[in-house]
């Protein structure tokens, strides 16, 4: 079955150092990795997704098929990059959304 | 453009009854998703319609149900309400399968719906 885990509910970090919101997964087949964000009073949007290997406010994300992983990492993390934060995966037709139960990242000044 | 929107906001039901949800997709999208979020979870996927048919359903009961029309906007119904259907429910739009589908979501802001 598809699954998505992200381990943390809550993570806090301060103003500029490094964080890393963890996602693993589970699928049979070679999914798609999305990660969406939600901040606050704003509806949910994406992010970032691995096919397109881009950076998107200073976030990326590697895929990991080995480990089955799907980290988002940001070398300094800034006040405005508190929100929550969803790891999803699609199937091959695009059409299932699974997504974790998602990561509140609060950077603290 | 306004993105997706979805109505009502808000809406208390009692127990047993029902409650249809509306949604208009983005401009230029053909595809709507609705997606269950309870509290303290991630979004879970209900059903998804292109071409005003239901192409993929996720694991909930029959109650659920839902409509697109010509348009692309799209209703989800839910019958005999449960004290476990009180949830946000999102609506997304995107891209069908004809064309080129980068596999973004469109989400609009939810209809939280309270169940007593």
């Amino acid at each position: 079955a598809q699954r998505v885990t992200q381990p943390e509910k809550l993570l806090s970090v301060f103003k500029g150092a490094p964080v890393e919101l963890k996602c693993n997964y589970s699928y049979s087949g070679s999914p798609e990795l999305f990660w969406y964000v939600q901040y606050s009073r704003q509806r949910l949007q994406l992010l970032l997704r691995h096919i397109s290997r881009e950076s998107i406010k200073g976030f990326t994300a590697d895929l990991n098929k080995g480990e089955t992983s799907f980290h988002l990492k940001k070398p300094f993390a800034q006040e405005e990059d508190s929100a929550m934060y969803y790891c999803a995966l699609v199937d091959n037709y695009g059409q299932n959304f699974v997504f974790g139960p998602g990561t509140r990242l609060s950077v603290l000044p | 453009d306004a993105g997706v929107t979805q109505s009502p906001t808000h809406l208390i039901k009692t127990r047993g009854q029902q409650v249809t949800l509306r949604c208009s997709p983005k401009s230029g999208h053909d595809t709507v998703s609705w997606y269950q979020q309870a509290l303290g979870q991630g979004p879970q996927f209900i059903f998804q319609y292109y071409e005003e048919e239901e192409r993929q359903r996720g694991n909930f009961p029959d109650r659920f149900s839902g409509h697109q029309f010509p348009n692309y906007s799209s209703e989800l119904n839910v019958n005999a309400l449960l004290l476990g259907d009180s949830a946000l429910y999102l609506c997304a739009s995107s891209w069908g399968p004809g064309r080129a589908n980068t596999g973004e979501l469109f989400f609009g802001e939810g209809s939280r719906l309270t169940v007593l």
